[in-house]
């Protein structure tokens, strides 16, 4: 089974509007971490965030914003005003101490802004 | 912030060659390391987790004779593919583990390989 769900694959968007990207987790630990990266076409991941469970305050960075609900296993970015330099994949993570810390990656949504 | 670098960034090879591709943390030590594999379009999905001083444990369906794995100190391990061909063209991604507790990983740039 998919521990974490991205379920738009593609996302186009015209430059300045907001764009929310999804993203579903599936865990049966207390005690876990979502985060999300951004892959530009070069190809390295970027590091956005990172959130433990025990803390469901969203977060603002800037133009980034991240909305996390537990009670929905949901842990969703939005980008506001997005700029043609936020074209990029990304990707949601969950990572479980107790299985090692290995990370379930989504299948990435792939955002287009379109100028 | 942490540091991973891979060499070389792009690589390619020959049919029936082996390929070393280099992971190190710059300025900390991971015990933990983590192999990576990405083809086109598609997500990243673990290949091996690499413990310093052990063997790798490689993840079902990943040949460990094919892809050999040493993570002979604390800044650096190594992917290995042998024998190279084409299906092992892919985009070769590297992660070392900075605290066990919150599993913070750190990623390299990545190594694109083309076996032709």
């Amino acid at each position: 089974a998919q521990k974490v769900t991205q379920a738009q694959t593609e996302i186009s968007v015209v430059e300045k509007e907001d764009v929310t990207l999804d993203c579903v987790y599936e865990t049966r630990d207390t005690t876990y971490y979502l985060f999300w990266y951004k892959q530009p076409p070069s190809g390295e991941l970027v590091f956005l965030i990172r959130r433990n469970s025990f803390d469901e305050q969203n977060e603002i960075s800037g133009r980034y914003s991240w909305n996390f609900q537990k009670s929905t296993s949901s842990f969703n970015f939005t980008i506001t005003a997005s700029q043609v330099v936020d074209s990029a994949v990304y990707f949601c993570a969950l990572s479980e101490p107790n299985t090692g810390n290995q990370f379930y990656f989504g299948t990435g949504t792939s955002l287009t802004v379109i100028p | 912030g942490a540091v991973v670098s891979q060499h070389p960034s792009r690589v390619i090879c020959k049919s029936g060659t082996s390929v070393k591709i280099e992971c190190r943390s710059l300025d900390f030590q991971a015990t933990t390391m983590f192999w990576y594999r990405q083809f086109p379009k598609q997500s990243l999905m673990l290949m091996a987790t690499s413990n310093e001083g052990s063997k790798a444990t490689y993840e079902q369906g990943v040949e460990k004779d094919k892809f050999l794995i040493n993570h002979a100190s604390l800044t650096l391990s190594t992917l290995t593919v042998t024998s190279a061909h084409p299906e092992d063209s892919s985009f070769y991604i590297c992660s070392a583990r900075l605290r066990v507790v919150t599993g913070e990983q750190y990623f390299g740039p990545g190594t694109r390989l083309t076996v032709t």
